[in-house]
């Protein structure tokens, strides 16, 4: 069975400053792994997905996420934040083996203030 | 192209009422999907389906029915309206193609039953 672990509910951080979100996975073959950003009352939008070469990988709005095997983590940075980059983060992976099915984490509130 | 759209975007139900949750795609996506959100849970796969008469259940399918007649089409039935059905339900498409990496999400549907 696979699962994702975002240990932060919310996470805080000022206009300009670094912005880490946390993510752990575990699967029992090789991940693929996925960010998703929710704003208020919309659906989920894709940002961005390892799944396979380069550790570091980058996505939309400036964000990028490093895959880390030993620790098993997908963290989401940015550089820095914008205060609209306030939103919910969700982290998701899918096994290798398992073509169809993805698990999401519970998800990380992350709000930015000027 | 309007992407995943989902109708009705609210909805009232009593206990024990039956009502289909609608979801199209026009992107031509081999594979769509059902997600509940529910606050600390993250989004939880319902039931998915990789193409025209081919449907599996996820790791909720409990109350829920679907069918895929057309690539367009991938209605949700709820049998038997209950409380613990209050959710918020996603409907997402990919093309299998590219590996099921990127699901386009539609606005959401918010389902309260009485």
């Amino acid at each position: 069975a696979q699962s994702v672990a975002q240990p932060e509910d919310q996470v805080n951080v000022a206009e300009g400053n670094p912005l880490t979100v946390k993510c752990t996975y575990s699967v029992s073959g090789n991940p693929y792994l996925f960010w998703y950003v929710q704003y208020p009352n919309r659906g989920l939008q894709f940002l961005l997905k390892y799944i396979t070469g380069d550790n570091l990988v980058k996505g939309s709005y400036g964000f990028e996420a490093e895959f880390n095997k030993s620790q098993t983590s997908f963290h989401l940075k940015k550089p820095s934040a914008l205060v609209s980059d306030s939103a919910l983060y969700f982290c998701a992976v899918r096994d290798m083996s398992d073509d169809y099915k993805l698990s999401f984490g519970a998800g990380t509130t992350v709000t930015v203030r000027a | 192209n309007a992407g995943v759209t989902q109708t009705p975007k609210f909805q009232v139900l009593k206990t024990g009422q039956s009502m289909t949750l609608q979801c199209a795609q026009d992107m031509n996506h081999e594979y769509m999907s059902w997600y509940r959100q529910d606050p600390g849970m993250g989004l939880r796969l319902i039931h998915y389906s990789v193409g025209a008469g081919i449907t599996d259940q996820g790791e909720v399918p409990n109350g829920y029915n679907v069918s895929r007649s057309t690539t367009e089409d991938f209605p949700l039935r709820l049998l038997s309206a209950a409380p613990s059905q209050t959710s918020v339900y996603f409907c997402a498409s990919s093309s299998i193609g590219q590996g099921v990496y990127e699901q386009y999400f539609g606005p959401g549907t918010r389902l309260t039953v009485t």
